[in-house]
């Protein structure tokens, strides 16, 4: 168990839909980074959060949105969705920005 | 941009084969490498990771070696077992303090008793 908490496990929705995907960082880590793992793109990095502030970003879509909140759970907010959005969405965490991370489990979202 | 290169899959040995996963890549400045392994319906672990060059990671009888000149990462195990059959990734997080990790396409490892 890395201590990285992924909400849902699996998500099936439709086209045109918003869905908001959910991580509970390792307890005091500040940084959590989101990634999408699709069987055309591979793992590709979306956005990094530290300590509420946004870090970096990846090719991550205009209809994509994150944030993290104060108690460091973060949220990755998906809209408009598209058959080609589905993927299995990855959050990590480290202590900080340069540091080993630890990733969830993942959720999975079917778009149909 | 930065970027890794990995072979292939799916490899398939017989148990207590010898390894080898390659890995080369592409950066500027001096990354730090990793290799995650993701078993089946589970997320990314980390397997090992070495941070400068000629600095060589090892778990769990996996190793790897950082070479600069070559700018490669190659995953190498003496014997494998039927429980290391898994996809492994390879990864680079460059010189910048984000820490963002660009994986290679992944090499899917089975492992016939």
């Amino acid at each position: 168990d890395s201590g990285v908490t992924q909400t849902p496990k699996h998500l099936i929705t439709a086209t045109g839909q918003r869905v908001t995907l959910r991580c509970s960082p390792r307890s005091g880590d500040l940084s959590v980074y989101w990634y999408q793992q699709s069987l055309d793109q591979g793992l590709q990095f979306l956005i990094q959060y530290y300590n509420g502030e946004e870090r970096a970003k990846g090719n991550i879509l205009e209809r994509f949105s994150a944030q993290q909140f104060p108690d460091l759970h973060s949220e990755l907010n998906l809209s408009s969705l598209e058959l080609g959005d589905s993927a299995l969405y990855f959050c990590a965490s480290s202590v900080a920005g340069g540091n080993i991370q630890y990733f969830g489990a993942g959720t999975r979202l079917s778009v149909l | 941009g930065d970027s890794v290169t990995q072979m292939e899959g799916p490899v398939t040995l017989s148990e207590e084969a010898f390894l080898t996963i390659n890995c080369t890549y592409t950066a500027t400045g001096y990354p730090s490498l990793f290799w995650y392994v993701q078993y089946p319906g589970e997320g990314l672990q980390l397997l090992l990771k070495a941070t400068k060059a000629d600095d060589k990671g090892s778990n769990k009888g996996f190793e790897a070696t950082y070479r600069k000149e070559t700018t490669s990462f190659h995953l190498e195990k003496g014997s494998v077992q039927v429980s290391d059959s898994a996809v492994y990734f390879c990864a680079l997080s460059g010189s910048s303090n984000t820490g963002k990790l660009i994986f290679g396409q992944g090499t899917t490892l089975q492992v016939k008793p």
